[in-house]
């Protein structure tokens, strides 16, 4: 069945670069999806990226995926305070009205 | 501002006691859906409805119902079959129709439900 796994927990240094990893397993998804929730809120949308692309770039934040090996990974360079929260791989999978998210890895930053 | 309401936010319950929990987008979206998120679990479809009046069971929808008589409003209530309820719930609601479809959802703000 369907499927999304990432780690639980990353600890970063203030400044350094965070890297968040993702496997899926459905390969016909159309979208794959990075979202951010910051304690006691909701989910936001932090990018996606489209099955036909291997990277895109928006300022701080890089998404690469490998179709082949069904790893999508998120880098968050200069990280911050700010970027504390956990964040949610998700995948369209075979039906646009079901996104199937990851267990989330939760993102903490030492000084 | 458009968005998606979640109304309480904190909400205590007694065993055996049914709950409703609001959701109203003004984003004029036709999808909605029910999460439940349990520390380590991720997220879980409780139920989704693409259009008004219609509505699907997700993956763990024992114990819930919904309704979807408004296009603007999607309630949750969490019956007393429910065996373990307490939950931070999201509501969410997605475009389905377009050259935008994309599949983001928008999400509320969650409700906390805590069974004492």
């Amino acid at each position: 069945g369907e499927d999304v796994e990432q780690s639980l927990f990353l600890s970063v240094r203030e400044g350094d670069s965070s890297v968040i990893n993702c496997t899926y397993t459905d390969s016909s998804s159309t979208y794959l999806y990075w979202y951010k929730q910051e304690p006691g809120a909701g989910l936001q949308l932090l990018t996606y990226i489209f099955s036909n692309m291997d990277m895109k770039q928006d300022q701080r934040l890089t998404v690469l995926l490998n179709k082949k090996d069904k790893h999508l990974s998120l880098r968050i360079a200069d990280t911050q305070t700010g970027d504390s929260a956990i964040y949610f791989c998700a995948e369209s999978g075979s039906s646009a009205s079901k996104i199937i998210f990851g267990s989330g890895t939760r993102l903490s930053i030492r000084p | 501002d458009g968005g998606i309401t979640q109304s309480p936010k904190y909400l205590f319950r007694k065993e055996g006691q049914n709950v409703t929990l609001s959701c109203e987008q003004n984003l004029n979206h036709d999808a909605m859906y029910w999460y439940r998120q349990d520390p380590g679990q991720g997220l879980r479809l409780i139920y989704y409805s693409q259009i008004v009046n219609d509505f699907q069971k997700g993956d763990i929808a024992e114990g819930y119902s919904v309704s979807r008589e408004k296009k603007e409003s999607f309630p949750l209530t969490v019956t007393s079959a429910q065996k373990n309820p307490t939950a931070f719930y999201l509501c969410a609601s997605s475009i389905t129709q377009g050259a935008r479809v994309t599949g983001e959802l928008f999400f509320g703000e969650g409700s906390r439900l805590t069974v004492l």
